[in-house]
C-alpha cells in the first residue's frame, strides 16, 4: 500500500519569508513524488516532480523540493514567499501500477501575509 | 499545445437524478485520461482510469460509471445520485502509461447534490 502525509494542515507566514512545506510518503519502492498548487476555486496546476537522479527538482513558480531517502520526504520549498503563493498544496505518489494511480496527501494549506 | 475542457462546469441536481460530466483533450492524441473526485476541503481520489478508446477502468466503487466514446472524450455518468456524490470532478491526461508521467488536470466540474 501507498500513501502520503502532510502533516500540517495550515501554514501561516509574513510575504518574504521563507516556505517550506512538509510531505512524507509510504511505499515499498522507488516512488514518484509530485507535487501540484490549487488556488481557491480552481483546478490543479502541476509544479513539479521527483522521478530519479539529482534530488533537488525545480519547478514552476520558483519552487523546488528535496527527495530524501532517508527520511522518506519530499518537502516543498520557496523563498521568498509571496501574498500570491496562497492557495492550497497537495504532494502526490504515483507507485508504477497499471492505473497511474496518484496518491495524494490531504494537502496543506499556505497562507502568506503581505 | 494541449488543452483539456470540461462540461458542465457547475451542476445542481437532485438525489436520485442522473448525471452526465464530460471532459475533451485537444491537441493530443491517445492520451491517458482520468478521472478524479474532490470532496469539498478534501484530498483527491481517483475514480477511473483509460488508455485508450473504449476502455475504462475502475479505481474506487462510488456508484458511477465512466466511458471513452472517442479518443479524446471521456464521460462520468450515473443513472441515480447519491448526496454523497456532491464534491468536485477533475479529469486529467497524461502523455503514456509510465509512471513518471506528469497528469495534469482539467478546470473541474462542481456537482452539488441535494
Amino acid at each position: 500500500a501507498q500513501s502520503v502525509d502532510q502533516p500540517d494542515a495550515h501554514v501561516t507566514l509574513s510575504e518574504g519569508a521563507s516556505l517550506e512545506l512538509r510531505c512524507s510518503y509510504s511505499y515499498s519502492a522507488a516512488p514518484y513524488l509530485f507535487w501540484y498548487v490549487q488556488y481557491p476555486g480552481q483546478s490543479l496546476q502541476f509544479l513539479l516532480k521527483y522521478i530519479t537522479g539529482d534530488t533537488v527538482v525545480k519547478g514552476t513558480k520558483g519552487f523546488e523540493a528535496e527527495f530524501r531517502k532517508s527520511n522518506s520526504s519530499f518537502n516543498l520549498k520557496k523563498s521568498p514567499a509571496h501574498w500570491s503563493d496562497s492557495a492550497k498544496y497537495f504532494c502526490a505518489l504515483e507507485g508504477g501500477g497499471s492505473n497511474a494511480k496518484l496518491t495524494f496527501g490531504k494537502g496543506t494549506k499556505l497562507s502568506v501575509k503581505s | 499545445a494541449q488543452t483539456i475542457h470540461q462540461w458542465p462546469v457547475a451542476e445542481i441536481k437532485a438525489v436520485g437524478s442522473p448525471l452526465s460530466l464530460g471532459c475533451t483533450i485537444k491537441g493530443k492524441s491517445s492520451p491517458n485520461l482520468y478521472w478524479y473526485w474532490q470532496a469539498t476541503g478534501g484530498t483527491l481520489q481517483q475514480l477511473f482510469y483509460s488508455i485508450t478508446v473504449g476502455q475504462v477502468e475502475s479505481v474506487v466503487q462510488l456508484n458511477l460509471s465512466a466511458s471513452r466514446p472517442k479518443d479524446d472524450q471521456f464521460i462520468l455518468s450515473t443513472e441515480k445520485l447519491l448526496l454523497s456524490h456532491s464534491g468536485f470532478y477533475l479529469c486529467a491526461w497524461s502523455l503514456g502509461r509510465g509512471a513518471s508521467d506528469t497528469q495534469y488536470f482539467g478546470p473541474g466540474t462542481r456537482l452539488l447534490v441535494l
